[in-house]
């Protein structure tokens, strides 16, 4: 099982961040990587980025300038920091797990809106 | 990053009607394609993976194919629980890439 958690409500030029808490299962297994994918109000779904149990990561080129996603193995969690937001920032945030060999997204978090406005 | 371009944007279908929804890759993409159902208020959910694979607890009316970077993903018959958005991702290269999405709503 996956949970969001962080502020629903961001200012403009600040960050966000939002913790992902793993349960059920040990993030630091060799099969998945960790990630994030996000919806904006009536859009379509986009992927942010990953992270592997070693720190390694992958993210949108798109997003790679303001991005940092960081785990935390002895917490079994995983972090999301999105800098300068804008309001082109607000959406829904998932947290997921990603397969590592074959990429698809079998698990995810229920999601949770961050709204950027001052 | 490789374009997945999915069709139609919606449809409206009846119950029990057989449903069909395509997504083109901009490249090849050998079959690392999934397909996912979303509702309103929920989490994506997982339906087939790897082009044709369907995943555990999904029922089998829903079933995948490819045909070079066609992939289709077909309701063979339509139940009221399926009404949904649908999305195709691909996982072949990063970025992950997601089609625009199918809403399949009732006629």
């Amino acid at each position: 099982q996956l949970q969001e958690s962080g502020p629903g409500l961001v200012k403009p030029s600040e960050t966000l961040s939002l913790i992902c808490t793993v349960s059920g299962d040990s993030i630091s297994t060799t099969s998945y990587h960790w990630g994030w994918i996000r919806q904006p109000p009536g859009k379509g779904l986009e992927w942010i980025g990953n992270v592997y149990f070693t720190g390694s990561t992958d993210y949108n080129p798109s997003l790679k300038s303001r991005l940092n996603i960081l785990v935390d193995t002895s917490k079994n969690q995983f972090s999301l920091e999105l800098s300068s937001v804008t309001a082109a920032d607000t959406a829904v945030y998932y947290c997921a797990r990603r397969g590592k060999r074959f990429g698809y997204l079998d698990l995810w978090g229920r999601g949770t809106l961050v709204t950027v406005s001052s | 990053d490789i374009q997945m371009t999915q069709s139609p944007s919606s449809l409206s279908a009846s119950v029990g009607d057989r449903v069909t929804i395509t997504c083109r890759a901009s490249q090849p993409i050998s079959s690392y394609l999934h397909w996912y159902q979303k509702k309103p208020g929920t989490a994506p959910k997982l339906l087939i993976y790897g082009a044709s694979s369907l995943q555990s607890g999904v029922p089998s009316r829903f079933s995948g194919s490819e045909s070079g970077t066609d992939y289709t993903l077909t309701i063979s018959s339509l139940q009221p629980e399926d009404f949904a958005t649908y999305y195709c991702q691909q996982s072949y290269s990063n970025p992950l890439t997601f089609g625009g999405g199918t809403k399949v709503d009732i006629k």
